[in-house]
């Protein structure tokens, strides 16, 4: 089974912080996505990367940026993070044109 | 543009009934698939959808697909407590091999 990993299940940062979310998936799949989820909101896909050092930005780019130096590692950064970036970030992974298989989720508190 | 639409959002309801959630998708797409998503955890793969007719099941859940009418649906029989959830289908547009467009999701309370 594809097993998606993110690094952290809780983080709690500070404004203004630079935070790294980082997720790695094992079974060479080609791409990536970045997701946030807010009640309410369903899920807003922030960034996508369909091949290393590739990105294109999702529906809401604004405050991040990321990172795919390896096909296996996908970064998403928070430059200076905000009260508003607080949610729950989700990363994803598929290979072609087949379903996503998700990470466990890192629900982020900025403070 | 593809669009998905899910309905209804919020669906309460006993154990024991059999109830339909449905996923409407606006233009042709050939891949339909629905998630489940447990409170405060991330989500997982139930099925996947490809032709139409197709008819998938597990358990209490069937997932069906009539990509004429651009619609498919989630049933549950006799629902049990531990079927609580949100449900989300999604669909791929048909010039797309990268991007899901999501459903809003259907949280499901099924009460003892």
């Amino acid at each position: 089974d594809v097993k998606v990993t993110q690094s952290s299940r809780y983080l709690v940062k500070r404004t203004g912080e630079k935070v790294f979310l980082e997720c790695v998936q094992d079974m060479d799949h080609e791409n990536m996505f970045w997701y946030r989820q807010d009640p309410g909101l369903g899920l807003r896909l922030i960034y996508f990367s369909y091949d290393v050092k590739m990105k294109e930005k999702g529906d809401i780019p604004e405050g991040y940026s990321v990172s795919r130096e390896k096909k296996e590692r996908f970064s998403l950064i928070l430059e200076s993070a905000s009260t508003n970036q607080t949610s729950m970030y989700l990363c994803a992974s598929s290979e072609g044109g087949w379903g996503y298989t998700f990470g466990s989720g890192t629900r982020l508190t900025v403070v | 543009e593809l669009k998905v639409e899910q309905n209804p959002l919020f669906l309460s309801m006993q154990e024991g009934k059999n109830y339909t959630i449905y996923c409407n998708y606006s233009t042709t797409s050939d891949r339909l698939y629905w998630y489940r998503q447990d409170p405060g955890k991330s989500l997982e793969s139930l099925f996947v959808l490809l032709s139409n007719g197709a008819v998938k099941q597990e358990g209490r859940l069937m997932a069906s697909l009539d990509t004429k009418a651009r619609l498919s649906t989630l049933h549950i029989t006799a629902a049990v407590h531990d079927l609580s959830a949100t449900y989300f289908c999604a669909a791929f547009p048909m010039d797309s091999n990268y991007q899901l467009i999501w459903g809003a999701g259907t949280k499901l309370i099924i009460k003892p």
